[in-house]
């Protein structure tokens, strides 16, 4: 049972426009929800992370928005730009420090010029 | 990488036969993961380690053993492999006082 739905499975986007993916979870314990970002054969890297006190964490064009009450959690990619063309993993996890983390199903980004 | 190393990068095995894989780290992280890699199902824990021969199951644990002796070396072995472990399995570590988890390059592994 996928403990982490993430949606859509693959998504294009034009140069310049707005990708966003949506990862939905049930179990209430989850605390920690990192995004990561997957190039073909490599490893996936760590792209932001949020913890539920706040609603949306921003670094440069990359936004998660967190929604508690619905729990559910988005990313946003602003300005896509075709270097950004690649698989990302929502995921999430519960406590502080090493914990399991529980991934989304993944979805495959492309941007188009 | 994150300083994480993993052996073999690619490897084909028949069924049966064992396989170990090898996830080599040089900066004294105390935790380090096995997850393995497959369509449809993101990535998913099989075994962790807090510690030198600190190990715990994850949720898809069945047919792997781990192993570790020294902090930089965290060994994943599928004692009899089977095709339904064709995967690509990746190591991760989480450094001291973090939440996040790193990964390495991912090893390949094909069972026919």
């Amino acid at each position: 049972q996928q403990q982490v739905k993430q949606s859509p499975q693959s998504l294009i986007v034009q140069k310049g426009g707005i990708s966003i993916i949506n990862c939905a979870y049930e179990n209430t314990a989850f605390d920690y929800f990192p995004w990561y970002q997957q190039f073909p054969g490599k490893g996936p890297a760590l792209l932001i992370a949020i913890r539920p006190d706040v609603s949306e964490k921003k670094e440069g064009r990359f936004t998660i928005s967190f929604n508690k009450s619905a729990k559910q959690f988005s990313l946003h990619i602003m300005d896509s730009q075709p270097g950004d063309s690649a698989t990302y993993f929502c995921a999430a996890s519960k406590g502080y420090g090493a914990n399991n983390l529980f991934f989304g199903t993944g979805t495959r980004l492309t941007v188009i010029p | 990488d994150a300083g994480i190393t993993q052996s073999p990068r690619h490897k084909v095995t028949e069924t049966g036969t064992p396989v170990t894989l090898r996830c080599h780290q040089t900066e004294n992280h105390r935790y380090m993961y096995w997850y393995r890699q497959d369509p449809g199902h993101g990535l998913r824990l099989i075994h962790y380690s807090y510690g030198v021969k600190d190990t715990d199951k994850g949720e898809v644990s069945d047919g792997y053993s781990v192993s570790r002796s020294k902090t930089e070396d965290f060994l994943l072995t599928l004692e009899s492999a089977t095709s339904s472990q064709t995967s690509v399995y990746f190591c991760a570590i989480t450094p001291a006082g973090k939440d996040e988890q790193y990964f390495g390059p991912g090893t390949r592994l094909t069972v026919t």
